[in-house]
């Protein structure tokens, strides 16, 4: 149980473009989803808080017109990175949250590459 | 401000051999706890979480992990390794239960040598 998955897995884009990464809680509502970012070596860093239904909280220095975030099922929320860059290639990972648990499920991670 | 250390960033140990992985937190309250594993192409699994109670908190793959609060550790811990555990392991703690905030360590990348 509680099984998060996340589309894709990996994607590569030209620089400018937008890409759309989903994450599902497949057997269980998830009221809140987290979505974090990996580099390389490094630990993960929350950006940003999604409460079905409601806007997300943002980690401060991200910027929410760039990296726009959609909870807009118990069971689904989408991260879209929008006018992708370079230096936006990354380890993204969402993360969701079991109502009314303090246990994070983790996604497998979706890997980007901006050329 | 909160935070999670993992002073070891690349621990070598044989197969068999007992393991210890550490962390140190700074927290002001009682924390929430979790230790997770990181394996390649694979989503960060729970290993085990201590929020209350017995300090000394059993997880799975016969891991276990002692909340010391003097010190300010919850170290990971398993007395005969696998050579299947060989992977990247995180320590985190929950900054707040109404939001569900963690902050990770750094990592720590766990290889066993045959």
């Amino acid at each position: 149980g509680a099984v998060v998955s996340q589309h894709p897995s990996r994607v590569i884009c030209k620089s400018g473009t937008s890409v759309k990464i989903e994450c599902r809680s497949l057997d269980f509502q998830a009221t809140t989803m987290f979505w974090y970012r990996q580099f390389p070596k490094q630990s993960l860093m929350l950006m940003a808080t999604s409460n079905e239904g409601s806007k997300a909280t943002y980690e401060q220095g991200v910027e929410k017109d760039k990296f726009l975030i959609n909870h807009a099922s118990l069971t689904l929320s989408t991260l879209t990175v929008t006018s992708a860059h370079p230096e936006d290639s990354s380890f993204y990972i969402c993360s969701a949250r079991l109502q009314g648990s303090d246990t994070q499920y983790f996604g497998p991670g979706t890997r980007l590459t901006v050329l | 401000a909160q935070s999670v250390t993992q002073p070891d960033i690349h621990i070598t140990v044989s197969e068999g051999a007992s393991l210890e992985l550490r962390c140190n937190y700074s927290y002001g309250a009682t924390p929430y706890l979790f230790w997770y594993v990181q394996s390649p192409g694979q989503g960060l699994q729970l290993l085990l979480k201590y929020f209350s109670g017995d300090t000394l908190v059993q997880g799975i793959k016969g891991f276990e992990a002692e909340f010391k609060r003097s010190q300010s550790s919850f170290n990971l811990r398993k007395p005969s390794v696998h050579w299947s555990d060989a992977a990247e392991y995180f320590c985190a703690v929950g900054v707040s239960s109404n939001t569900g905030k963690l902050i990770f360590g750094q990592g720590t990348t766990l290889q066993v040598k045959p």
